[in-house]
């Protein structure tokens, strides 16, 4: 059970381009989802809450206008890296926490990986 | 500021040594400690969930405990298929009042035949 699944799972392309990820929670309901960057050999970096229903809610220093996400059912949430340049480049992770309990752990997909020319 | 240290940054092993890694913490009111498993190129698999110092928790031949200040993931006669890298995440409060969790840089393990 616990199953989040992203894709895709990897994303080769030109700058300027923008770029959707998807995170589905395959077998739970997740009002709230997760989205993550990671750096080689660093951990996860929260960027946002993704709120079913809702704005996301950014962490500090984190774009909205380059990082677009949508929520739009209890098993969906993306990620839309807008006009995405060489910087963007990273390891991008969802999860998804099931709506039965506050203190439920995080799922995680199996990340992205971006790569921008 | 809440924060997470892991320790050591990386471990080399041989097969059967037994060892722990240690996972400190600082955190406004603890509602819960995550311990992952991460795959190179994978998204962090869950392991285990401690809520309150004392808990121990057991799957196969890890075992997680935690105190008021940190935990331990005791790793038995370590297999060359455990090797991976071990996150540990707290969770706390986050903008706009939202749980989050804030993870550690991890422990890189690597057990040899």
């Amino acid at each position: 059970g616990a199953v989040v699944s992203q894709h895709p799972s990897r994303v080769i392309c030109k700058s300027g381009t923008s770029v959707k990820i998807e995170c589905r929670s395959l077998d739970f309901q997740a009002t709230t989802m997760f989205w993550y960057r990671q750096f080689p050999k660093k951990s996860l970096m929260l960027m946002a809450t993704s709120n079913e229903g809702s704005k996301a809610t950014y962490e500090q220093g984190v774009e909205k206008d380059k990082f677009l996400i949508n929520h739009a059912s209890l098993t969906l949430s993306t990620l839309t890296v807008t006009s995405a340049h060489p910087e963007d480049s990273s390891f991008y992770i969802c999860s998804a926490r099931d709506d039965f309990g506050e203190l439920q752990p995080q799922h995680f997909g199996d990340g992205t990986r971006l790569s921008i020319l | 500021e809440d924060q997470v240290t892991q320790s050591p940054e990386a471990l080399r092993l041989q097969e059967g040594e037994s060892s722990s890694l240690n996972c400190s913490y600082t955190v406004s009111g603890l509602r819960g400690l995550f311990w992952y498993r991460q795959d190179p190129g994978k998204g962090p698999e869950f392991l285990f969930t401690l809520y309150s110092a004392g808990e121990e928790k057991e799957k196969e031949r890890l075992k997680a405990t935690l105190t008021k200040k940190e935990s331990f993931l005791h790793i038995t006669a370590p297999k060359p298929e455990d090797s991976a890298t071990y996150l540990c995440a707290v969770q706390a409060m986050g903008s706009g009042g939202y749980n989050k969790l804030i993870f550690g840089a991890g422990t890189r393990l690597a057990v040899h035949p």
